[in-house]
């Protein structure tokens, strides 16, 4: 497609159980953001992703939280054992080697989740 | 990477120009000022980035003082697509490590 694309777009799930969101950046993109956006907050920072590398973790608020990109195209951001203060639209985006040296980052819709 | 102060909320009305002021005062000689937006219930989106000199494109203009410490991000015709949260943020600018720190930033709400 055209854009970053994010499923699920919403997802509600029990406390405990584990998510899965998926990430697919623009095609031919190398570098992947992950970023956690509380209601009335900013995007804050998770996690990154050249090529299949995770090079920067420092964001995940947790061990449950974690990020793949096996074969550095898709991304799933895993979050096991969910708990209410994971409630949040998570945010995927994407940059070509070019862009990212520019800081413009091309962001999906996000998926947001909410924690019974 | 260097942190900005941006009002909470702003009015504009449509048609006029929407003037975002962002102090940044303590910004670094190679960090670039950059602003997102992000409409609601979508993802931010990127609108411009400068060093020092000024500059616009087809979405806006960005001006910034000349000691730097402060930048104003200009839509000269606001409508009503418009209406989003501006965040003005501040980072060095090269490929690889990419984490913007976006703040709270302004809810600019334009009105008919």
């Amino acid at each position: 497609g055209a854009g970053v694309s994010q499923s699920p777009r919403y997802k509600v799930a029990k406390r405990g159980q584990d998510v899965a969101l998926r990430c697919d950046p623009i095609s031919g993109h190398v570098s992947l953001f992950w970023y956690q956006q509380a209601l009335g907050q900013g995007p804050e920072f998770l996690t990154y992703f050249q090529n299949e590398a995770q090079l920067d973790k420092s964001g995940l608020p947790s061990d449950r939280f974690f990020a793949e990109r096996p074969e550095g195209s898709v991304s799933t951001l895993k979050i096991q054992r969910t708990q209410q203060e994971d409630s949040a639209v998570y945010l995927c985006a994407s940059s070509s080697r070019t862009s990212g040296s520019t800081g413009e980052l091309f962001f999906g819709e996000g998926s947001r989740l909410t924690v019974l | 990477d260097a942190k900005t102060t941006q009002p909470p909320s702003m009015d504009c009305a449509e048609g006029r120009a929407a003037n975002l002021p962002c102090n940044h005062s303590t910004i670094s000689g190679n960090e670039y000022v950059y602003w997102y937006r992000q409409i609601h219930s979508q993802g931010p989106q990127y609108i411009i980035h400068g060093l020092k000199n000024n500059e616009t494109n087809e979405m806006a203009s960005l001006i910034i003082t000349e000691d730097r410490k402060s930048s104003t991000l200009i839509l000269p015709h606001a409508t009503l697509r418009d209406t989003a949260v501006y965040y003005c943020i501040v980072r060095v600018a090269k490929a690889g490590a990419n984490n913007l720190f976006f703040g709270t930033g302004t809810r600019l709400t334009v009105i008919p």
